[in-house]
């Protein structure tokens, strides 16, 4: 089944305790992409990657880190997480890493929790 | 800069009734994709559709129909006789065909759609 792998789908921690969401997708899609999801603002961009080794900031990439070393995983690490980082979480990918168009698949979602 | 607004934060409706969800965009690119995702209570996000902006069609897949008028840079969705299955959040988002946003998704805030039986 095609499909975009997140974990853990649930996550509370403490501050400044570092972690990683772990995405992965079966689809070999060359983009792959996080989003942030907080009440009243929608869902805004932190880190993309349009091939392996070719990461880029979003819209909102303070305070997160990404990696891609292979075109199937694309994890989020959070060096120090603070509160303002308790979100809702996806991963994304999508065919084209140099097109616009080409829909995005989403992952199941990470509620992340940071006391 | 491109962006996406959805003016209505939360429609409530009843069964068998019909809705619009409306959604007005901005974007200085002649070419550009828009795209309707709904979030039931579960979380995930679900795809439903992408229009090109060379292609006005309306469309219709089912209950659910789009509305496309480059004139007033809207992509209004509807949805008729609703079902409480439709109870969702939807937004609706853009991207454009290239530059710096390479795939970004720019979302509206979200509807909230409450169908009740």
């Amino acid at each position: 089944e095609a499909q975009v792998t997140q974990n853990p789908r649930y996550l509370i921690t403490v501050t400044g305790k570092k972690l990683t969401v772990t995405c992965s997708q079966n689809m070999n899609h060359e983009y792959m992409s996080w989003y942030r999801q907080d009440p009243g603002l929608g869902l805004r961009q932190i880190y993309y990657s349009m091939n392996v080794e070719v990461t880029d900031k979003g819209d909102v990439p303070e305070g997160y880190k990404v990696s891609r070393k292979e075109k199937r995983n694309f994890p989020l690490i959070l060096e120090s997480p603070s509160p303002n980082q308790t979100s809702l979480y996806f991963c994304a990918s999508k065919l084209s890493g140099t097109s616009g168009s080409y829909e995005q698949y989403f992952g199941p979602g990470t509620r992340l929790t940071v006391t | 800069a491109q962006k996406v607004t959805q003016a209505q934060t939360e429609i409530s409706v009843v069964e068998k009734e019909d809705v619009t969800l409306d959604c007005v965009y901005e974007t200085r690119d002649t070419t550009y994709y828009l795209f309707w995702y709904k979030q039931p209570p579960s979380g995930e996000l679900v795809f439903l559709i992408r229009r090109n902006s060379f292609d006005e069609q309306n469309e219709i897949s089912g209950r659910y129909s789009w509305n496309f008028q480059k004139s007033t840079s809207s992509f209004n969705f509807t949805i008729t006789a609703s079902q409480v299955v439709d109870s969702a959040v939807y937004f609706c988002a853009l991207s454009v065909a290239g530059g710096t946003s390479y795939g970004k998704l720019t979302f509206g805030q979200g509807t909230i759609l409450t169908v009740h039986p």
